[in-house]
């Protein structure tokens, strides 16, 4: 058990719906992330919170909406998906900073139609 | 485009076999280079942060070694077991430039140990 869960495990959506993501870490982290693993791709960093506020968007797409409402809550917001954001989404925690290893979450499956 | 680049993309050793595999990445602007292992139908989990030219890591019978002057860095597996299947992840965080304040990670090694 990693402390950081991730729900749902699977999803699939319409291009036109519109659903959360959720994260949730146990470990007393100051720092959260999404990444993206889309088939043989790297691991891409999405969106980065430290201490709840965010500091890092990868340039990723307005279709993707993230929201830190606390140091242990993470949620990814989508609507209007296109078939190609269907990926592996992977939440991760830390202590804020370049020294501390990251702790990933199981990730959600999306399939976007 | 910062690049981050391992090799190789897979392995398939015996059981038994010790291996190794590279990552390279820039050599200016660096903060930290980490190493993860993601094993299928898991989270990625971490093995080693490495900070320092020359710094030698060890878990187990898994060691990495780091060259920042030369942008690289191998990790080491000795008598390698099944379950050391996995993929091996190494990311770079850069103090400057589109590397700075977050992991760039590379496409991973992929291990297969036959048994």
């Amino acid at each position: 058990e990693t402390g950081v869960t991730q729900t749902p495990r699977h999803l699939v959506m319409g291009m036109t719906n519109k659903k959360s993501l959720k994260c949730e870490q146990h470990l007393g982290h100051n720092a959260m992330y999404w990444y993206k693993q889309s088939a043989k791709k790297p691991l891409e960093l999405m969106f980065v919170y430290n201490f709840k506020e965010q500091t890092e968007n990868n340039s990723v797409p307005s279709r993707f909406s993230p929201e830190c409402p606390n140091s242990s809550h993470l949620f990814l917001h989508l609507h209007t998906l296109q078939p190609e954001d269907s990926a592996l989404y992977l939440c991760a925690s830390s202590q804020a900073g370049q020294y501390n290893e990251q702790f990933f979450g199981p990730g959600t499956r999306l399939t976007v139609l | 485009i910062l690049n981050v680049e391992q090799s190789p993309q897979s392995l398939h050793v015996q059981e038994g076999d010790s291996t190794n595999f590279t990552c390279s990445f820039p050599s200016s602007n660096f903060y930290a280079l980490h190493w993860y292992r993601w094993e299928t139908a898991k989270s990625p989990e971490a093995l080693f942060v490495m900070t320092l030219n020359g710094d030698e890591k060890k878990k187990g019978r898994i060691s990495a070694t780091l060259n920042t002057k030369e942008g690289y860095s191998y990790l080491y597996i000795k008598g390698s077991q099944p379950e050391d299947s996995a993929t091996y992840l190494c990311a770079f965080w850069g103090a400057g430039g589109t590397s700075y304040g977050k992991l760039t990670f590379g496409q991973g090694t992929i291990l297969t140990v036959h048994p």
